[in-house]
C-alpha cells in the first residue's frame, strides 16, 4: 500500500524564520514520483515540485528547497526566510508507476507565518 | 491561474438530490482527474480519464460517476446526495496519463443540507 505521512499538522513561525515541513512516504514500487502542493487560504491547490525516484538531487527554487532521501523515505520541504504570504496548507503527495497518475496525499501541514 | 476551470464555484443542495460538476482541462492536457477534499478524509483521488477513457479509479462511491467528452471537458455526477458528501471537489489535468504533474482547478464547494 502507498502512504504519505506528514506528522506536523500545524507549524507556527515568525516572519524571516526558516521552516522545514516533513514528508515520509511508503511504497513498494521502485519507480515513483513525489510532489508538493500548496493550498493557500483561497483554496486552490498550487503545484510546487515533482521529483522522480531516480533523481535524488536536492532542488532549490528561490526561498524554497527540497531534500529527497531515499534511505529514509523522506522528501522534506524547507522555506528559507519565511514570509506571511507563505501561510498555507502544504501537501506532500506520491504516485507510482502502476497507479497511472493517481496522487496519494498526506494529511497536510498548516503553516502559519506571523509578522 | 492554473488554466483548469471548474463550475460552479459553490453549490448548495438538499439530501437525495443529484448534481453535476464541470471541469475544463488546460489547453493540450488529455488527462483529467477528480479529487474530493473533506475534513475527515483529507484529499482523496476519485477517478481519472485520459482522452475520453477511464484510466484509474480510486475511492469513488457507486452513487458518483464521471465522464470525459470528445472536447476533453469532464463532468462528475453525484447522485442521492448525503450530508457526508459535502466537500471541496477538485478537478486536475495533466499532459499524459502517467506521472506528469497535475494542475488543479479552483474547486467546487458542495454543501448538502
Amino acid at each position: 500500500a502507498q502512504k504519505v505521512t506528514q506528522a506536523q499538522t500545524e507549524i507556527s513561525v515568525v516572519e524571516k524564520e526558516d521552516v522545514t515541513l516533513d514528508c515520509v512516504y511508503e511504497t513498494r514500487d521502485t519507480t515513483y514520483y513525489l510532489f508538493w502542493y500548496k493550498q493557500p487560504p483561497s483554496g486552490e491547490l498550487v503545484f510546487l515540485i515533482r521529483r522522480n525516484s531516480f533523481d535524488e538531487q536536492n532542488e532549490i527554487s528561490g526561498r524554497y528547497s527540497w531534500n529527497f532521501q531515499k534511505s529514509t523515505s523522506s522528501f522534506n520541504f524547507t522555506i528559507t526566510a519565511s514570509q506571511v504570504v507563505d501561510s498555507a496548507v502544504y501537501f506532500c503527495a506520491l504516485t507510482y508507476g502502476r497507479a497511472g497518475n493517481m496522487l496519494t496525499f498526506g494529511g497536510g501541514t498548516r503553516l502559519m507565518v506571523k509578522p | 491561474d492554473s488554466g483548469v476551470t471548474q463550475t460552479p464555484k459553490h453549490l448548495i443542495t438538499a439530501t437525495g438530490q443529484r448534481v453535476t460538476l464541470r471541469c475544463s482541462p488546460r489547453s493540450g492536457d488529455l488527462s483529467v482527474y477528480w479529487y474530493q477534499q473533506s475534513l475527515d478524509q483529507g484529499l482523496q483521488f476519485l477517478i481519472q480519464y485520459y482522452n475520453g477513457e477511464e484510466r484509474a479509479k480510486g475511492n469513488i462511491l457507486e452513487r458518483f460517476s464521471a465522464q470525459q467528452f470528445p472536447d476533453l471537458h469532464s463532468e462528475l455526477n453525484l447522485s442521492s446526495l448525503e450530508l457526508g458528501d459535502s466537500a471541496l471537489y477538485f478537478c486536475a489535468s495533466s499532459v499524459g496519463f502517467e506521472s506528469y504533474e497535475q494542475y488543479f482547478g479552483p474547486g467546487t464547494r458542495l454543501t448538502v443540507t
